[in-house]
């Protein structure tokens, strides 16, 4: 079946870095990638919205600047939270579309916990 | 505005019978989605609805109602590994998915 991996699983940081979190396609070429944020016990908050080669779109609310989002091959996806300060922790999931799959497939990566210090 | 219901959380006995609904109001449809997630990790797909009708996958079972604006998922035979969050998800007239809050399904022994 179709891999998404992410990297790292878990950081930690101090309040001012910036952190750089990777989304790959392990076995399959993405058109789309999806970058979501999950808080305690709450659902899945989607981000924004990448295609390979363009600009990402992001959602209402979401601070561009703030969460920098490339998405420079079919395969790879990377969300840079700058200049992070505590309430940026999270849970942070990415996922993505296949290129020969039909528009319903989405498949996860396990997830990046964020706790910025 | 758009928006995704489902309960909070459920309890149920192993070995038993559960049904966890979710009802929706969005701009257009274009299908309906059943996540499990377990705590700290990310979804996983456990069943798509876009017709009315039951779709059934060994223990796990999704209904859709669309005139209704209703899905339920029912799950058999309960297994201790089937507490999770359960997340209902609806594909918008653009193709976005718009989550629920999820419900956290506990087992007991």
């Amino acid at each position: 079946g179709a891999v998404v991996s992410q990297h790292p699983s878990r950081v930690i940081c101090k309040s001012g870095t910036s952190v750089k979190i990777e989304c790959r396609s392990l076995d399959f070429q993405a058109t789309t990638m999806f970058w979501y944020r999950q808080f305690p016990k709450q659902s899945l908050m989607l981000m924004a919205t990448s295609n390979e080669g363009s600009k990402a779109t992001y959602e209402q609310g979401v601070e561009k600047d703030k969460f920098l989002i490339n998405h420079a091959s079919l395969t790879l996806s990377t969300l840079t939270v700058t200049s992070a300060h505590p309430e940026d922790s999270s849970f942070y999931i990415c996922s993505a579309t296949p290129l020969a799959g039909g528009p319903n497939e989405q498949f996860f990566g396990p997830g990046t916990r964020l706790t910025v210090l | 505005g758009q928006n995704i219901d489902q309960p909070t959380e459920m309890t149920a006995t192993e070995g038993a019978i559960v049904q966890i609904n979710c009802t929706y109001q969005t701009s257009g449809f274009n299908g309906l989605f059943w996540y499990q997630q377990h705590a700290g990790e990310a979804p996983t797909f456990l069943s798509y609805n876009v017709l009315d009708g039951l779709e059934e996958k060994g223990r796990f079972s999704s209904f859709l109602s669309r005139s209704k604006g209703y899905s339920y998922l029912l799950l058999k035979e309960l297994q201790m590994k089937d507490s999770a969050s359960y997340l209902c998800a609806v594909k918008d007239s653009n193709y976005q998915l718009i989550w629920g809050a999820g419900t956290k399904l506990i087992i007991k022994p």
